[in-house]
This record gives C-alpha cells, structure tokens and sequence, in this order.
C-alpha cells in the first residue's frame, strides 16, 4: 500500500525560484491537506481540500497556491520561493470530507525545501 | 482559537524508564484528540486517538493516554520505553467540526540503550 506519495523528497532553491510539490493517494480519501513543519512549531496547516474542486486556506497559506487536480492529486505551489519558506512539507489525506470532528489523518514522508 | 501545548521539547530517558509527556489544549467544547508519532526519518503515524468514552485509551506499541477534561491535559505515557521509542511526538486536537487539526510544538524524545 502506496498510502499518501509525496515528490520530490529534498529540493534546493534560490530565492524567487518557483516549484511545485506534488501529492498523491490511493486510499480513495475525499480530502486533503498540505502543512509545513518547523522546528517547535508543530505542523501548521496552509491549504487543505475538502472535496474534488474545492480548496481553502489553512493557518498560514501566504505565499502558496494550490490545485487539487483531481480526488488523487494535490500539488502546493510556491511561484516565488522565500528563505522564510525553508521547512519540510507534508501532505495529509483522510477519509472525511471536510475539517470533521472524526478526521483521522494519513501523512506522507514528507519534503525537505530549503530556499538559499 | 484553539491552541495546543507540549511543555517538554526534548526528552532523555534510558530503556525501562517510565515516560509521561504532557499536553495540554486550550478549548472549553467537545474536542477529538491525538498522539501521532515520527520515527526518524519517516512521516507521521498515528499513535492513539481520543473521540469519546473510556478516557483512558491506549494505542499501539504500549502506549496510552488519559484524556482529563477538568484539566484540558492528554498526556501520554508508557510504562516502560525502548530505545525504538525514539523519536518525535505530537499532540493534535480538533475541537469540532469545520476546525483545523491543531498541533502541539512537539516533544522530541532520545530512548538511551
């Protein structure tokens, strides 16, 4: 079982660069999430889709875009990378549509940026 | 807004030591509660979770949390670590639904053989 496939896993970028990183599942899971996890801080959440067609900004979704290409994928866009921007991002799914009560939450391995 | 705290960030214990990490969240209403877990290197998984009921749960690997609503606290605990247990764990709550997942800051824990 694949679960939830983040690419790539590291990526190195200057300053202003753009990137997208991409996020699949083959749970069948009705929404998804993207969060950044800096040290101390815990995961905060920037954008999550509650259903196909539907995306909505989380805690901290300045400087990222995102599209949920379809009920498997869901790509975070950085178009103008910042040094502040350096962190390791993790995609989420889980079965429930939407921020329920009773969401459990599948974690991908996660993607190591650092923006020079 | 609902706020998560973890008071201990890094935490050293040798094999056989009891472990207690605290949590503690900041929502008066019904909340759903979780431990999830990073093993260097990995991506998170969870540990145990808390909707209703018994307050006392227990999860996987040993692992068990008591849930006491007087004190808004989830604290984790196992009985007796292993150096496997190394690695970082968060506490996340949602306090009902149309809420965010809220994670706590994380307690990095070092299991010493």
């Amino acid at each position: 079982n694949a679960g939830v496939t983040q690419t790539p896993k590291f990526q190195v970028l200057k300053t202003g660069q753009s990137m997208t990183l991409q996020c699949a599942q083959d749970m069948n899971h009705n929404s998804m999430y993207w969060y950044r996890q800096d040290p101390g801080m815990g995961l905060r959440l920037i954008y999550y889709s509650a259903s196909e067609g539907t995306t909505d900004k989380g805690e901290v979704p300045n400087g990222y875009n995102v599209s949920r290409l379809n009920k498997r994928e869901f790509s975070l866009r950085l178009e103008s990378a910042a040094p502040s921007q350096t962190s390791v991002y993790f995609c989420a799914s889980s079965s429930q549509q939407g921020l329920g009560t009773k969401n459990i939450q599948y974690f991908g391995a996660g993607t190591r940026l650092s923006v020079l | 807004a609902q706020s998560v705290s973890q008071h201990n960030h890094h935490v050293i214990l040798s094999e056989a030591a009891s472990l207690e990490l605290g949590c503690n969240y900041s929502y008066g209403g019904t909340v759903n509660l979780f431990w999830y877990v990073q093993y260097p290197g990995q991506h998170l998984q969870l540990l145990l979770k808390y909707f209703s009921g018994d307050p006392l749960v227990k999860g996987i690997k040993g692992f068990e949390a008591e849930f006491i609503k007087s004190k808004f606290s989830f604290n984790l605990r196992k009985p007796s670590v292993q150096w496997s247990d190394t690695a970082e764990y968060f506490c996340a709550v949602n306090a009902g639904a149309g809420n965010m997942l809220t994670f706590g800051g994380g307690t990095r824990l070092m299991v010493k053989p």
